[in-house]
């Protein structure tokens, strides 16, 4: 059970789009569509906001989207604003009732 | 509204076991609509999944921690807790107690974590 790969950082200015990946394999992201992503502030306990691949739960701003390809999961946030420069962090169910994360991307809006 | 909260010794000795109990308050550990789960973030890296527990009595483990770990519930105090045997310098981590809903695949609520450091 290896973490998901994600990119170290990204960075976008107030109102473009960012996309962070999250890379896994055929035993967790490739073969599962429970996605999950995750927003943390620093000093702060991760924020769900997307789950099973797409999902946002209630009070989630419709700017963060999400999807999937193959191996490869996907969190797109319009329209940046200042608030959302954070920690984000992708999961996956591995099968068997097992979970693994992604090593996180932290998001710089310039 | 169902809060979590953990709570441990801050720190401990190396081959020591590391115990963290995470309280429940406004809702049910019984309910079978959740499980409930632990999960740590080293410092300054990304998070790792521990366990989970589901009621009545079944549990799932990070392969690579299993041989170490134990998670167990008491429902009478609304806790569960994780124990963490023969912890060395790299299992100092924050570490946060999460749910999980059956009907979607995803940790809903977490704690705001508690640091348990190891040494001497």
């Amino acid at each position: 059970q290896s973490a998901l790969t994600q990119p170290a950082s990204v960075s976008g200015s107030p109102g473009q789009s960012i996309t962070i990946s999250c890379t896994g394999t055929g035993s967790d992201v490739g073969n599962y569509k429970f996605v999950s992503w995750y927003q943390q502030h620093p000093g702060e306990a991760p924020q769900l906001i997307i789950y099973d691949g797409n999902k946002r739960p209630s009070g989630v701003s419709n700017r963060f989207s999400a999807s999937k390809s193959d191996k490869t999961a996907s969190l797109t946030i319009s329209g940046l604003k200042a608030e959302d420069e954070a920690d984000y962090f992708c999961c996956s169910h591995d099968g068997g009732s097992l979970w693994v994360f992604g090593g996180g991307t932290k998001l710089t809006v310039l | 509204q169902l809060q979590l909260q953990e709570s441990g010794p801050g720190l401990v000795k190396p081959s020591d076991t590391l115990s963290l109990t995470c309280y429940v308050s406004g809702g049910s550990l019984r309910i079978s609509n959740f499980r409930w789960a632990w999960i740590r973030q080293h410092p300054g890296k990304g998070l790792e999944w521990i366990g989970t527990f589901y009621y009545p009595d079944n549990t799932y483990y990070n392969p690579s921690l299993r041989s170490r770990v134990t998670i167990s519930v008491d429902t009478s105090k609304s806790q569960f807790s994780l124990r963490l045997g023969s912890v060395t310098a790299a299992d100092t981590a924050l570490y946060f107690c999460a749910r999980q809903p059956n009907i979607y695949h995803a940790f809903d609520i977490w704690g705001q974590g508690t640091l348990a450091i190891v040494s001497s």
